[in-house]
């Protein structure tokens, strides 16, 4: 596709329920990092893949989110009994090839915005 | 562990001046610098990006940004600033490739008229 997209743009979730966030990154890339971003704050990373692989998930607040990726594509951020404290916007941004060394741009989807009520 | 601060929260500036938002940084190795901009409902967006070499960078939208190793700052200036320039900014560091990025906590630019 033209850009990162990601699904829903908006999602409202009561306490306690398990949400799903949806990311399709940019044909071709290979590398997918997800951020999560608190209002008023900067984004923070939660967690990288590189094809299918999850190979750093050192960001992630708690055993509640987990991520997956499983044909190398489109990416899914899951949160489980969702709390107040995980309203945030969830980034999700894609790189073409992530050679060791050499930086590659990560371009950034719209995000969603996730509030718990 | 490697940080960015972004000591401004708001700034206001009149349209036409010009613009200088601050950036330090904490890094263990050669750092990758960038400027982001975010406006409402919208992705973040690469202003500029820093690597190595030439310690004055340019970027999209008439914005340059200095690298300075000694004050380990990487401030983000533009001659003339335009209405649409309001926005969030955000300065991050990385270590390349595989690297997930560190943010500050932004600068809401204001525009006065």
């Amino acid at each position: 596709g033209a850009g990162v997209s990601q699904s829903p743009r908006y999602k409202v979730a009561k306490r306690g329920q398990d949400v799903a966030l949806r990311c399709d990154p940019i044909s071709g890339h290979v590398s997918l990092f997800w951020y999560q971003q608190a209002l008023g704050q900067g984004p923070e990373f939660l967690t990288y893949f590189q094809n299918e692989a999850q190979l750093d998930k050192s960001g992630l607040p708690s055993d509640r989110f987990f991520a997956e990726r499983p044909e190398g594509s489109v990416s899914t951020l899951k949160i489980q009994r969702t709390q107040q404290e995980d309203s945030a916007v969830y980034l999700c941004a894609s790189t073409l090839n992530p050679s060791s060394g050499i930086y590659n741009e990560q371009f950034f989807g719209p995000g969603t915005r996730l509030t718990v009520l | 562990a490697q940080s960015v601060t972004q000591p401004d929260i708001h700034i206001t500036v009149s349209e036409g001046a010009s613009l200088e938002l601050r950036c330090n940084y904490s890094y263990g190795a050669t750092p990758y610098l960038f400027w982001y901009v975010q406006s409402p409902g919208q992705g973040l967006q690469l202003l500029l990006k820093y690597f190595s070499g030439d310690t004055l960078v340019q970027g999209i939208k008439g914005f340059e940004a200095e690298f300075k190793r000694s004050q380990s700052s990487f401030n983000l200036r533009k001659p003339s600033v335009h209405w649409s320039d309001a926005a969030e900014y955000f300065c991050a560091v990385g270590g390349g490739g595989a690297d997930g990025l560190t943010f500050g906590k932004g600068t809401h630019l204001i525009i006065q008229p």
